[in-house]
């Protein structure tokens, strides 16, 4: 069965200093990989995805993920953390029978100023 | 882009009542919808999947009695939470696949007095 795991539950950066948010995997075939965010009270947006193709995913706001099949790892990292990316991060796995996606349990992002 | 949206984004009811919340596709058929659950601090639980002209697919420990759902055409699917109590609480989430992408509805927040 496919799992995910968010070694973190939260994550606290100054502005400016790099972001890494820690994403394992668990899946019996070669998986999608995604990272969400979610803003309080906002809906889900979806900041990348993992098809398969290049092992460096880059996402949208400057974050990008690097899919390491030996680690099992698909790592969301960021060079330089804004306030505005003071959020909710998800990490999610695809499951075989078609498009159903599995969470991880999440990392709460802050920023401090 | 592809939109879904949520109504009622908020909903207060009375302990015993019913309240039905509706999931649409705004610009593109969807045949399989999803209903997610994220309880307070906690990730999206997958709940159920919604099969356009078929029965739902249920998670294991969801009851299907208890959480109605109808794919009644390829825009729209209804999820009913019957006979709601407190414990049923909670932010209601819908998506719609095109293609490989995913797409997530805003919520909707669930309070049972």
């Amino acid at each position: 069965a496919q799992s995910v795991t968010q070694l973190d539950s939260h994550v606290s950066v100054s502005e400016g200093t790099p972001v890494l948010l820690r994403c394992n995997y668990s899946s019996s075939y070669s998986p999608s990989l995604f990272w969400y965010v979610q803003h309080p009270n906002k809906g889900l947006q979806l900041l990348l995805k993992y098809t398969s193709a290049a092992t460096l995913v880059k996402g949208i706001n400057g974050f990008e993920a690097e899919f390491k099949k030996s680690e099992t790892s698909f790592h969301l990292t960021k060079p330089s953390a804004h306030m505005s990316d003071a959020a909710e991060y998800f990490c999610v796995v695809s499951v075989s029978e078609g498009n159903k996606l599995v969470f991880g349990a999440g990392t709460i992002l802050r920023v401090k100023s | 882009g592809a939109v879904v949206s949520q109504h009622p984004s908020r909903v207060i009811c009375k302990s015993g009542t019913s309240v039905k919340i509706e999931c649409r596709s705004l610009d593109f058929q969807a045949t399989t919808m999803f209903w997610y659950r994220q309880f307070p601090k906690q990730s999206l639980m997958l709940m159920a999947t919604s099969n356009e002209g078929s029965k739902a697919t249920y998670e294991q420990g969801v009851e299907k009695d208890k959480f109605l759902i109808n794919h009644a055409s390829l825009t729209l699917s209804t999820l009913t939470v019957t006979s709601a109590h407190p414990e049923d609480s909670s932010f209601y989430i819908c998506s719609a696949p095109r293609g490989v992408w995913q797409y997530f509805g805003p919520g909707t927040r669930l309070t049972v007095l």
